[in-house]
């Protein structure tokens, strides 16, 4: 089975800094995808970024990339330019390519991310 | 993208009663998944919820106590069943786009078991 360990409880940054979430996992899988999620106070769980693992490339979308290490099994995440409303729980999560219940994700504990202003 | 409404946004019961989630999407769509999320903890498949299929459940779930409906291609409901305060939680209905990779939630139910 899979497994995402997410090392750091919480994390804080000031605004308009940078900082860096950490998000390792483990799968004997060669091909899959993984995910970090943003979920504020409101509960809504939000896709920040998507990372395929046949992918060398790192994703980005506007202030946040990931620096995915394959053979380290390794995602990490990181925000640029800090903004208040960044502040939320952040999850990595994995998913396998595969079909049927292989579709669900497995989820990483959690990093509190708390953004000074 | 998928819109997910989910109803009751929150909820307070008693123990011993039965709560009843629904899950609507603005689209059709092949799995529906519902999920855990215990106060301060990370999220736990409860099941895998296939249109005209039973739902298919995770170590530690059983149908008696989470009975799942998936009647069409665009909702399901979940049941919390005999409900005790340890089933207080956040209760997130999750769909996945045909074709997609990606997971979208619904703002989830918050649950708690007086």
């Amino acid at each position: 089975a899979q497994t995402v360990t997410q090392s750091q409880p919480e994390m804080s940054v000031q605004e308009a800094e940078t900082v860096t979430l950490s998000c390792t996992y483990d799968t004997s899988e060669s091909d899959y995808y993984l995910f970090w999620y943003k979920q504020p106070p409101s509960r809504q769980m939000i896709l920040v970024i998507r990372q395929e693992a046949y992918k060398q490339q790192n994703a980005t979308e506007n202030r946040f990339s990931v620096n995915f290490q394959k053979a380290a099994k390794s995602f990490s995440l990181k925000i640029s330019d800090s903004q208040l409303g960044d502040a939320a729980m952040y999850f990595c999560a994995y998913r396998s390519s595969g079909g049927g219940s292989n579709y669900k994700l497995t989820f990483g504990k959690g990093t509190l991310l708390t953004v000074n202003p | 993208s998928a819109v997910i409404s989910q109803k009751p946004s929150r909820d307070i019961c008693q123990r011993g009663t039965s709560l009843t989630i629904q899950c609507q999407v603005d689209s059709q769509v092949t799995m529906m998944f519902w999920y855990r999320q215990q106060p301060g903890q990370s999220l736990t498949l409860i099941a895998t919820a296939n249109q005209g299929s039973e739902a298919t459940y995770e170590s530690g779930f059983v149908i008696d106590k989470f009975p799942i409906s998936r009647p069409n291609l665009t909702f399901s409901t979940l049941t919390v069943s005999n409900m005790s305060p340890e089933d207080s939680s956040i209760y997130l209905c999750s769909v996945d786009l045909p074709l997609g990779t990606e997971a979208f939630f619904g703002q989830g139910t918050r649950l708690t078991v007086v």
